[in-house]
């Protein structure tokens, strides 16, 4: 399973735009970037997905990099809901199943 | 719609027990997965059923098994009890298990918390 690698933890103030990298540096043609993220006490929670191209849902955007070895999750305004661990994983879209292969993440925190 | 469904919310058993953890997949999903996650890590995958038998199993030991049911509920099975097991097991469900289901996403539940004594 390819690997991603996060910083540990993040800093926000409310009401502010958070920037959360990812670097995967071996990626393949065939791996979808997702991103998960776990509030506390609850199960992880999926965020976004793409392959190639930046994409947006109603949670987050989801910026990727030209050579697609790294990306950038973006919460355009964060709230005190948005305190979190966010987990950015590879997934092949030629593997059979779909287990996740979860990495420690980044714990994000939000200041009022 | 109802979620993911997992019984029961928390567990406490002492070394040497066995347990049954249960899980409700999502209205329409057919794949059932369990993870475990240890306090302050990731969860780990630990295998996934689909039609009723084990199709992809990640490093765990026999100890632990499972079972699916016609009604693609499953449960996930622990002998011999170790305190190394005290964590949160998660259950998560999809649709399908066809090349390309990747990209589909997992529903977890809020898991089981087990604390082995």
């Amino acid at each position: 399973d390819a690997k991603t690698t996060q910083p540990n933890s993040m800093e926000s103030n409310e009401e502010e735009p958070v920037h959360l990298p990812c670097n995967h540096s071996t990626i393949s043609g065939t791996d979808y970037i997702h991103w998960y993220r776990q509030l506390p006490s609850q199960g992880p929670e999926y965020v976004i997905h793409g392959l190639t191209s930046n994409v947006n849902n109603r949670m987050a955007s989801l910026a990727i990099a030209e050579d697609r070895k790294s990306s950038t999750l973006i919460l355009h305004r964060a709230t005190l809901r948005d305190a979190a661990v966010y987990y950015c994983i590879l997934r092949s879209v030629m593997e059979y199943g779909n287990k996740l292969v979860f990495g420690a993440g980044t714990i994000l925190r939000v200041k009022s | 719609d109802a979620g993911v469904t997992q019984s029961p919310t928390h567990l406490i058993k002492t070394r040497g027990q066995q347990v049954t953890l249960r899980c409700s997949p999502k209205s329409g999903h057919d794949t059932v997965s369990w993870y475990q996650q240890a306090l302050g890590q990731g969860p780990q995958f630990i295998f996934q059923y689909y039609e009723e038998e084990e199709r992809q199993r990640g490093n765990f030991p026999d100890r632990f098994s499972g079972h699916q049911f016609p009604n693609y509920s499953s449960e996930l099975n622990v002998n011999a009890l170790l305190l190394g097991d005290s964590a949160l097991y998660l259950c998560a469900s999809s649709l399908g298990r066809r090349q390309g289901a990747g990209n589909q996403p997992q529903h977890f539940g809020d898991g089981t918390r087990l604390s082995i004594l």
